[in-house]
């Protein structure tokens, strides 16, 4: 069964620096397909970036980036030029091409961004 | 705004009691899935739906069930509550079934239950 590692239980900076969160996962199949989701103080999940398995290219979206290496079974999130509103519980996923079991989530990273 | 619909949006109850929580995937999805947010299991696959048909079961309980109407929207049915059952139940949809490429899975804003 596949298994998403999220070792990062609370990471805590000051605004405006840069933060990335790791995520490592764990699965026998070749074809699969990565999430990042943002759970902010209020509850709901936001859906931030999907990434197939044999999609190795690293993905930018304003302050978002991410790192995909299936050397390392590795799909980080950095935010750069950190702000409060960032704060929030991520969660990376994994869902593996059958789709059979869903989508397996991290434990979740809690991302304080201090003022 | 996601356009993922659950009502209710809070909910307490007693032990034993049963309750619906339902669910509007967004336009034109098919899919339907069901997650549990717990302090101790974290975010767990319950159930998925595909225009009507149940798809893929995780780890539901048998005190628990769920189905997709025809006008695809969802029900998740909780009965014999126990305390332990208190937590955030998410509903997603997505266009098609996890096989398809290009899918992305849209979380609505939870319902949270409290057994007590």
């Amino acid at each position: 069964a596949q298994k998403v590692t999220q070792a990062q239980t609370e990471i805590s900076v000051v605004e405006k620096e840069d933060v990335t969160l790791d995520c490592v996962y764990e699965t026998r199949d070749t074809t699969y397909y990565l999430f990042w989701y943002k759970q902010p103080p209020s509850g709901e999940l936001v859906f931030l970036i999907r990434r197939n398995s044999f999609d190795e290219q690293n993905e930018i979206s304003g302050r978002y980036s991410w790192n995909f290496q299936k050397s390392t079974s590795s799909f980080n999130f950095t935010i750069t030029a950190s702000q409060v509103v960032d704060s929030a519980v991520y969660f990376c996923a994994v869902v593996i091409g059958g789709g059979a079991d869903g989508l397996t989530f991290g434990k979740g990273t809690h991302l304080i961004i201090q003022p | 705004d996601s356009g993922v619909t659950q009502t209710p949006k809070h909910l307490i109850t007693a032990t034993g009691q049963r309750v619906t929580l339902r669910c509007s995937p967004r336009s034109g999805d098919l899919s339907v899935y069901w997650y549990q947010q717990s302090l101790d299991q974290g975010l767990q696959f319950l159930i998925q739906y595909y225009n009507g048909e149940e798809r893929a079961k995780g780890n539901i309980l048998e005190r628990f069930s769920a189905q997709q109407f025809p006008d695809l929207h969802s029900e998740l049915n909780l009965s014999s509550l126990e305390l332990g059952d208190s937590a955030l139940y998410f509903c997603a949809s997505s266009v098609e079934d996890l096989l398809g490429a290009g899918n992305t899975i849209y979380f609505g804003e939870g319902s949270w239950l409290t057994v007590v």
